[in-house]
């Protein structure tokens, strides 16, 4: 039972385009939210957080967005370059708890030049 | 900056061999993951320590894998014996405390292991 799901394998966006990339979650309890990246043969790195207080935050050109109430959120990556090419996985946690860090099963973003 | 380092980067064995992945978390870091990352199930937390301590091993597959973290640099994962379906990427992952505000999980690059 998939408690973090990324509908989407994979996404195709044109350089300096929007990228979207979304995420849902069944569990209610989840109140922290992250989006890590990850590059063919590295280990994933963190990307950005929010905590369900809050419903959008933003750092440079990624933009996260929360709706908890449709136990949604969504990474905006504006404008989309081609070093954002990778595997975006949606990840989260009740309390903020590190150890009950959920993750989903990635989306593949390509950013054509 | 070290970050978390682990090793080997790639192994292929036979079924049935023993496997150990190696794990040395970031210097001050006081909790340390194994994950496993298939393309059936993404990236799944295996077991958690915290002060050297496992804390969570509900997520270990079977009896046949085990991890233990002797001192506070360094852990190690065991397959013994290993078969074909454990083929996938293993991370090992540190993070400075148990919760996640302004705080992150750091991963090292990730052993490839293959059973053949």
């Amino acid at each position: 039972d998939q408690q973090v799901k990324q509908n989407s394998p994979s996404l195709s966006v044109q350089e300096g385009r929007i990228s979207i990339l979304n995420c849902d979650y069944t569990n209610s309890m989840f109140d922290y939210f992250l989006w890590y990246k990850k590059y063919p043969a590295e280990g994933p790195t963190f990307l950005i957080s929010i905590s369900s207080i809050k419903d959008k935050n933003e750092d440079g050109r990624f933009t996260v967005f929360l709706n908890k109430s449709a136990k949604h959120l969504s990474l905006h990556i504006v404008p989309s370059q081609p070093g954002d090419s990778a595997v975006y996985f949606c990840a989260a946690s009740p309390s903020g708890s590190a150890r009950q860090l959920t993750f989903g099963s990635g989306t593949q973003l390509t950013v054509l030049p | 900056d070290a970050g978390v380092i682990q090793s080997p980067r790639h192994e292929v064995t036979e079924m049935g061999q023993e496997v150990t992945l190696r794990c040395k978390p970031i210097s001050g870091h006081n909790s340390l993951f194994w994950y496993r990352q298939t393309m059936m199930r993404g990236l799944e937390l295996l077991i958690y320590f915290n002060n050297n301590v496992p804390i969570d091993d509900s997520g270990m597959p079977e009896d046949r894998f085990s991890a233990k973290m002797p001192n506070a640099s360094f852990s190690t994962l065991k397959i013994q014996p290993s078969e074909p379906r454990d083929s996938a990427v293993y991370f090992c992952a540190s993070s400075f405390q148990q919760g996640l505000s302004g705080n992150t999980i750091y991963f090292g690059e990730g052993s490839w292991l293959t059973v053949v």
